[in-house]
């Protein structure tokens, strides 16, 4: 059984406009979440982490967190097209050891 | 450097054949991964290693395994690769001197014919 769902699993912005990607939990035990983005052909790489509910922001990106719902987004504004990738949804009981990742939502930014 | 090296990058090996595949971290990371990622599978957690000699099975360990003799490199091992093993695998590491992020290498496309 999946642990982490992501919806959509596909997502096409226009160039500037907002992203909206959604992450939710199975498992109550999960405390802490990241977002990693994958480009073609490279590894995934940290995007942003968030342990509380919630909002963090770090630059255009914008996560929330609501551990009651075991939900967490993950909001990009002013999408450029450089920010088309894969990205992932990771959760950890411990913030350490084993990491759960959902099958991740594939974002088109269309220029 | 704060780097996970992956080799080698692209394999391609007959079924039966041993597969060995490398990953060194330069972060000292105690904890180490094998994950492989499949197209609409999102990334399966094989093996993770909590340090020298302490290996523990993930998700999906059927098929493979590990060793780690030193803390900066972890080995991924198919005995006999099999065609359901072709896949993209990725290493990475964690440590408490990185926040516990994830650092993942680039990935190493092994093809099974």
């Amino acid at each position: 059984q999946q642990k982490v769902q992501q919806s959509p699993e596909s997502l096409s912005v226009p160039e500037g406009g907002m992203a909206s990607l959604n992450c939710t939990s199975s498992d109550r035990n999960f405390q802490y979440f990241w977002w990693y983005r994958q480009h073609s052909g490279e590894g995934p790489k940290a995007l942003m982490s968030i342990f509380s509910d919630g909002d963090k922001k770090e630059g255009r990106f914008t996560a929330h967190l609501n551990k009651a719902s075991l939900h967490v987004s993950l909001h990009i504004r002013d999408s450029q097209p450089s920010d088309s990738a894969l990205y992932f949804c990771a959760a950890s009981e411990s913030g350490y050891q084993n990491f759960y990742f959902g099958k991740g939502t594939s974002l088109t930014v269309i220029p | 450097d704060m780097k996970v090296t992956q080799m080698p990058r692209y394999l391609i090996k007959r079924m039966g054949e041993n597969v060995l595949l490398e990953c060194g971290q330069d972060m000292s990371h105690e904890t180490m991964y094998w994950y492989r990622q499949d197209p609409g599978l999102g990334l399966q957690l094989i093996y993770i290693s909590y340090d020298v000699d302490s290996n523990s099975e993930g998700d999906i360990p059927k098929g493979y395994r590990v060793s780690r003799k030193k803390r900066e490199h972890f080995s991924l091992i198919l005995d006999s690769a099999k065609t359901n093993q072709t896949s993209v695998y990725f290493c990475a590491s964690t440590g408490t001197n990185s926040g516990n992020t994830l650092y993942f290498g680039e990935g190493s496309r092994l093809i099974v014919v």
